[in-house]
């Protein structure tokens, strides 16, 4: 069955270090797989996607995801932390040929930023 | 700016009530989606509509219903609230071409069901 794997419910980071949200999927088919991130009291708001194209994926405020099809991973990462990064991170999957109904959402990771 | 909005943001109500929850998007998208949140369980579909008259059933759609007669709205109703429908609702729209998994969220209604 189709599934998405975030490792860790919560990371903590300090600002100005490294970001690493880590994410596994399993899936018949070539996925697409998406990075969405919620603030505090905010609906959902889509960061990057990955359609079967560049592996390497550029999103929004510096964040980036790259698959990895021998890993099943699509981890996101930042060079650098802002405090603005706190929120919450959902990892997303859709089969090929699948319909919007069929996103498959991770559980989340609690992003912190200590200053 | 075209947006989506949810209402009420937040509602306490009692068992057995009957409860809407409003969502309107002037995105003029095809598709509509409602998702409750709930701790330890990301996000998991309620109910989806492709287009007016177009409904579907998700992933815990008991005890919920949609329907779709204009393309702005999707309304949800709680027939008979359960406190186990405690939870916080999102809407979400999307364009119709392409499956791109790329939705537009409202801000949430949080339900509270005593």
């Amino acid at each position: 069955a189709q599934s998405v794997t975030q490792l860790d419910s919560h990371v903590s980071v300090s600002e100005g270090t490294p970001v690493l949200l880590r994410c596994n999927y399993s899936s018949s088919y070539s996925p697409s797989l998406f990075w969405y991130v919620q603030h505090p009291n905010k609906g959902l708001q889509l960061l990057l996607k990955y359609t079967s194209a560049a592996t390497l994926v550029k999103g929004i405020n510096g964040f980036e995801a790259e698959f990895k099809k021998s890993e099943t991973s699509f981890h996101l990462t930042k060079p650098s932390a802002h405090m603005s990064d706190a929120a919450e991170y959902f990892c997303v999957a859709l089969n090929y040929g699948g319909s919007q109904g069929n996103l498959i959402f991770g559980k989340g990771t609690k992003l912190s930023v200590k200053p | 700016d075209a947006e989506i909005t949810q209402s009420p943001r937040h509602k306490i109500t009692e068992t057995g009530r009957q409860v809407t929850l409003a969502c309107h998007q002037t995105w003029n998208h095809n598709n509509m989606f409602w998702y409750r949140q709930d701790l330890g369980h990301g996000l998991r579909l309620i109910h989806y509509s492709y287009g007016v008259q177009d409904t579907n059933k998700g992933e815990v759609s008991d005890g919920y219903s949609v329907s779709r007669s204009n393309t702005e709205d999707l309304p949800l109703t709680l027939e008979s609230a359960a406190s186990s429908q405690t939870s916080v609702y999102f809407c979400a729209s999307s364009v119709a071409t392409g499956v791109t998994g790329e939705l537009f969220f409202g801000e949430g209604s949080r339900l509270t069901v005593l």
